[in-house]
């Protein structure tokens, strides 16, 4: 079993302030993508990193894939009510399959 | 180019019945995939379909099974329902340069009483 470990898995920050969440495995991904999903949706897709050490940037969201591809992180500056949401991370391993994080659920508060 | 679509959004079921939920992929794409999302367990991989043929399969027991259809569309059915079936079923699909970027539909949610 390919298993991403998320952390942290809550998080509780107020506007404005920065964060990072970290994505870990012990397994080797050929590429990770990064998801939000918010209540009673499904998940949106952000973004994909593909090469080890490669670094993303969304507005105000930077990912990165670690260097050995077995982990990722993402960071966000200046958090917005907006950006409240549950993040899962997805790693792609051979024979098309995906393996889904455990997630963390943000909350900014106003 | 409309998204992934699912039907019934939302559905109430009792322990021991049967229900079929549906999912209609991109436009174009191929592969259409079913998750299972509970707040203890989180997303978990059901099976994925390509071309009519069923690819991957989770670790789910035979009570869970699907198909696809030739213009993509696919159907998950689940027999002999329990409580512990409730959840958020997600369908996603993908096309063509696939590197793991899914797309998914809004879900159905389950409630098994």
């Amino acid at each position: 079993t390919q298993l991403l470990e998320q952390s942290p898995q809550f998080l509780s920050i107020q506007e404005g302030e920065n964060l990072t969440v970290y994505c870990n495995s012990s397994s080797v991904f050929s590429s990770l993508q990064w998801y939000r999903q918010e209540p009673g949706e499904g998940p949106v897709l952000l973004v994909t990193v593909v090469t080890g050490g490669e670094v993303k940037k969304l507005k105000r969201l930077t990912f990165q894939f670690g260097d050995a591809r077995k982990d990722s992180s993402l960071h966000i500056t200046a958090a917005q009510p907006g950006d409240t949401g549950l993040y899962l991370c997805a790693g792609e391993s051979g024979a098309n399959n995906l393996f889904f994080g455990t997630g963390t659920r943000l909350t900014v508060i106003p | 180019k409309a998204g992934v679509t699912q039907t019934p959004r939302y559905l109430i079921k009792t322990r021991g019945q049967q229900v079929t939920l549906s999912c209609s992929p991109i436009s174009g794409h191929r592969s259409v995939s079913w998750y299972q999302q509970t707040p203890g367990q989180g997303l978990q991989f059901l099976f994925e379909y390509f071309s009519e043929t069923q690819r991957n399969k989770g670790n789910f027991p035979g009570r869970f099974s699907g198909r696809q259809f030739s213009n993509s569309r696919s159907e998950m059915n689940v027999s002999t329902l329990e409580l512990g079936d409730s959840a958020l079923y997600l369908c996603a699909s993908r096309g063509t340069g696939w590197r793991g970027e899914q797309y998914f539909g809004p879900g159905t949610r389950l409630t098994v009483t």
